[in-house]
């Protein structure tokens, strides 16, 4: 069975904070990979980043960097010197071996960024 | 600009009634989704289309259809079957993943549907 589970459902922080969204995910699938959305108030999910099973690096873009952790199951995503426009819900999502176009996705993370 | 654009953006229908969400893409993209959001959850998937003229059901496939007659437009048909259907509506694209790689899906900006 393919599951994700983001167990923070509201974070608030002030501007400048540091903050880590968890994701945690299970699968039995040697390959697959994982995903990030941020849905700002609009409503529209904006794609953040793609990682498959086999790349366990961690990466940076600007003030967002992720932690892929295949020993914990795990895709924290870290946001740095947090802004009033990082404000939304975060999904985290994954897609099996098998059936690549279904994307399971998690209940999401909503970020309160205070100035 | 390319992109996938949804219409309307708030759909009200009266109980008993069908109700037609249009979402159109110009990305070239073979596969298209319809997920469902209801507040403080999770997407869940109702149906995907993978190529034109085939679809397949999604988790809460009951009481909605679709059609793919044409690659650009994957149009969601709620009935009166839906038991109920007062959802955020989010409609997707993705290429087909191919080679191994699973392609991120893009999304339009949402139909909002109230059942009164």
């Amino acid at each position: 069975a393919q599951k994700v589970t983001q167990a923070q459902t509201e974070i608030s922080v002030v501007e400048k904070e540091d903050v880590t969204l968890d994701c945690v995910y299970e699968t039995r699938d040697t390959t697959y990979y994982l995903f990030w959305y941020k849905q700002p108030p609009s409503g529209e999910l904006v794609f953040l980043i793609r990682r498959n099973s086999f790349d366990e690096q961690n990466e940076i873009s600007g003030r967002y960097s992720w932690n892929f952790q295949k020993s914990t199951s795990s895709f924290n995503f870290t946001i740095t010197a947090s802004q009033v426009v990082d404000s939304a819900v975060y999904f985290c999502a994954l897609s099996g071996l098998y059936n690549f176009n279904k994307f399971y996705f998690g209940s999401g993370t909503k970020l309160n960024v205070k100035p | 600009d390319g992109g996938i654009t949804q219409s309307p953006k708030y759909l009200f229908r009266k109980e008993g009634q069908n109700v037609t969400l249009s979402c159109e893409q110009n990305l070239n993209h073979d596969a298209m989704y319809w997920y469902r959001q209801d507040p403080g959850q999770g997407l869940r998937l109702i149906y995907y289309s993978q190529i034109v003229n085939d679809f397949q059901k999604g988790d809460i496939a009951e009481g909605y259809s679709v059609s793919r007659e044409k690659k650009e437009s994957f149009p969601l048909t709620v009935t009166s079957a839906q038991k109920n259907p007062t959802a955020f509506y989010l409609c997707a694209s993705s290429l087909s993943s191919s080679g191994g790689v699973h392609n991120e899906q893009f999304f339009g900006p949402g139909t909002r549907l109230t059942v009164l």
